[in-house]
């Protein structure tokens, strides 16, 4: 069974809190990982991906444990604008399979 | 940017009825896909489409839905005897190089 799990939340945090997200997959062949971020009653957006131990974009860091099956982020300095929920994606089947999506993580950057 | 476009952003329909939502693809995307996400739940996989046939397809997609790409541009996804169950948030993407885009989805309310 192919499943990617996420802590649901919510995080609340005040602005320029570091806070971070975990995922697990249970797929162990997937190479590839991403992490969406999505608007209430928008589409997902994709705001990295990941495809060896890790990835860093300002703010963000996402990290790759593939021994664990285990996809983290991490947002530095915390964004009112950060406010969303947080998708761990993990294709099936290759570069161009279909993505399996965790239910999401809810953060809430507060003043 | 280059954007999938999906119509209608809100389609409400009486159960029983069809419904056929559209999608533009981003035009050099070889990849076709539709998800669905019921409300407060996640975002999950129904088909992909390449080459001008279904090239895998989850168990929720069912004798109910069939896709379509009548000419170089549309992508549509059918709904044939809507249920209540069907409401949801439908989204098209699709995937080149650089990985996958979502359109901004069609919400379907079936009453």
């Amino acid at each position: 069974r192919k499943e990617v799990e996420q802590d649901p939340g919510p995080f609340n945090v005040p602005e320029g809190a570091t806070v971070a997200f975990n995922c697990t997959y249970s797929n162990s062949a997937s190479q590839s990982f991403f992490w969406y971020r999505q608007d209430c009653r928008k589409e997902p957006k994709l705001l990295m991906s990941v495809y060896s131990s890790g990835n860093e974009d300002g703010r963000f860091t996402a990290q790759l444990n593939r021994a664990s099956q285990y996809i983290s982020l991490l947002i530095r300095d915390s964004k009112l604008s950060d406010s969303a929920t947080y998708l761990c994606v993990v294709p099936y089947g290759g570069s161009q399979g279909n993505l399996i999506f965790g239910k999401g993580t809810k953060l809430s950057v507060k003043p | 940017e280059p954007e999938v476009t999906q119509t209608p952003s809100h389609q409400v329909t009486q159960m029983g009825q069809e419904v056929i939502l559209r999608c533009v693809p981003i035009s050099n995307h070889l990849y076709f896909y539709w998800y669905r996400q019921i409300l407060g739940q996640k975002v999950e996989f129904l088909v992909s489409f390449y080459n001008n046939e279904i090239s895998e397809k989850s168990e929720i997609f069912d004798d109910q839905f069939s896709v379509e790409r009548p000419d170089g541009s549309n992508f549509t996804l059918k709904i044939r005897s809507t249920k209540l169950e069907d409401s949801a948030m439908y989204f098209c993407a699709s995937q080149g190089a650089v990985g996958y885009t979502f359109g901004s989805g069609t919400r379907l309310t079936v009453v």
